[in-house]
Order: C-alpha cells, then structure tokens, then sequence
C-alpha cells in the first residue's frame, strides 16, 4: 500500500524559504520509472505542478519557479525535500507531494499541508 | 509552454451525463489523465492514459481523447460526483506536468 505524507511549517514569513518533507512508504525511488513530485493548491485555485524527482536522480522544475525551488530525494530515508526560497504571500497554499508512475499520472497523493505566508 | 483549456463549471441533473473537457493544441499526442476533488480533500485519479480506471473507480467514469480535446464522461451522475475535476498531461517534449485549470461539476 503506498502512502505519502507531507511535513513542514505551517507559517513562514514573508522572504523566508519554506523546506517540506514528503516521507513515503509502499514503494522505493530505486524503481526504475518512479517519481515523487510536489504539486500546490492556493486556496479556491486551481493545481499548479512544482518539481519532479525521478528514480534515475533527475529532476523537473515548472519554468515559472524553477529559480526558486530545489528537490531533493533521500531514498534511504524514503523522504523528498523541497525548498521554495523567498516566500511571498501569494506561495500560501496547500502543497501536495505524489506518486509519480510511468507514463506521467500521479497515481498516490499526500493528504497536503496548508503553508501561510504572513508577517 | 504546454496549456491546458478546461471550462471553469459544467452541471447535469442526477441520472444525466456529464462531459468535462480538457482542450490544447494535439492534445491528443499525449497521454491525459483526470483527478477529482472534493473540498478540503487532495485529487484522486478517475481516469489514466486517457481512458483507463485504476481499480476502485465506477465504471461511469470513462474518458476519451482526440485531436484537439480530451474527455472526461460522467454517466448516470450522481450527488457525490459533485466535486472539481482537473485533467494533466506530462508534455514530453519538454518534461513537464501540466494541469488544466480545473472544471466545478454541479450535480442539479
């Protein structure tokens, strides 16, 4: 059974850099073809795809972001990390960490942890 | 980059048929994938590779994929199909996931 959990504060101010944790289970990201990738929902908005993490040490980043973010993938620990520097009020939203299996589909998702950006 | 047009509500009656569409530019060259939301829950993937169920999802879900727009068909809705509905691709050609801005189904 595969199950993803996602970690991290729940406030941070305005310029700080937020790090999440997705902690995993029921799956390895040895597997050839596997992904974890984080995914946020700003509230009442739509989903907006953040950074994937391959099996093979590659990584994707959105091109409206990918300046700010960084994945990080620790399999031994069965955890990903991603940090999104210079938080700004408009990054609150719910982050999403997922499965990723072949062909592009987020098969498994996290139950999401809600970020508030706010002085 | 790739982009995805989906309409922002659509509603049906229970016991209707509800289509959800997700449009871009040869859509069909890729594999298209639906999620379901209700508030305050994370997605749930309905539909994969366009027109495939993972197991535990009603055979009233069905989805299709053609030219220009894909699919999501909703038959016999019922009142806990009331939910928003996003369709994703993985762009290939540039290593991309990309979601559509999501649909809100009414169920009248």
């Amino acid at each position: 059974q595969i199950t993803l959990k996602e970690s991290g504060p729940a406030l941070v101010k305005p310029t700080q850099t937020l790090t999440l944790t997705c902690t995993f289970s029921g799956f390895s990201l040895t597997t050839s073809g596997v992904g974890v990738g984080w995914i946020r929902q700003p509230p009442g908005k739509a989903l907006e795809w953040l950074a994937l993490t391959y099996w093979n040490d590659d990584r994707r980043y959105s091109p409206s972001l990918k300046n700010r973010l960084t994945i990080t993938k620790d399999p031994s620990k069965n955890q990903v990390v991603l940090t999104l520097t210079t938080m700004d009020p408009v990054d609150a939203a719910t982050y999403y960490c997922a499965h990723r299996h072949w062909g592009g589909v987020f098969d498994y998702w996290g139950q999401g942890t809600l970020v508030t950006v706010s002085s | 980059s790739f982009v995805l047009t989906q309409p922002p509500a659509v509603s049906a009656a229970p016991g209707q048929t509800a289509n959800i569409t997700c449009g871009g530019p040869n859509v069909a060259d890729n594999s298209v994938h639906w999620y379901q939301q209700t508030p305050g829950q994370a997605p749930v993937l309905v539909v994969y590779d366009d027109s495939d169920r993972p197991s535990g999802i009603p055979e009233r879900f069905s989805g299709s994929n053609s030219g220009n727009t894909a699919t999501l068909t909703i038959s016999r809705v019922e009142a806990g199909d009331e939910a928003d509905y996003y369709c994703q691709v993985w762009d290939i050609s540039s290593d991309h996931v990309v979601f559509g801005g999501g649909t809100k189904l009414t169920v009248l």
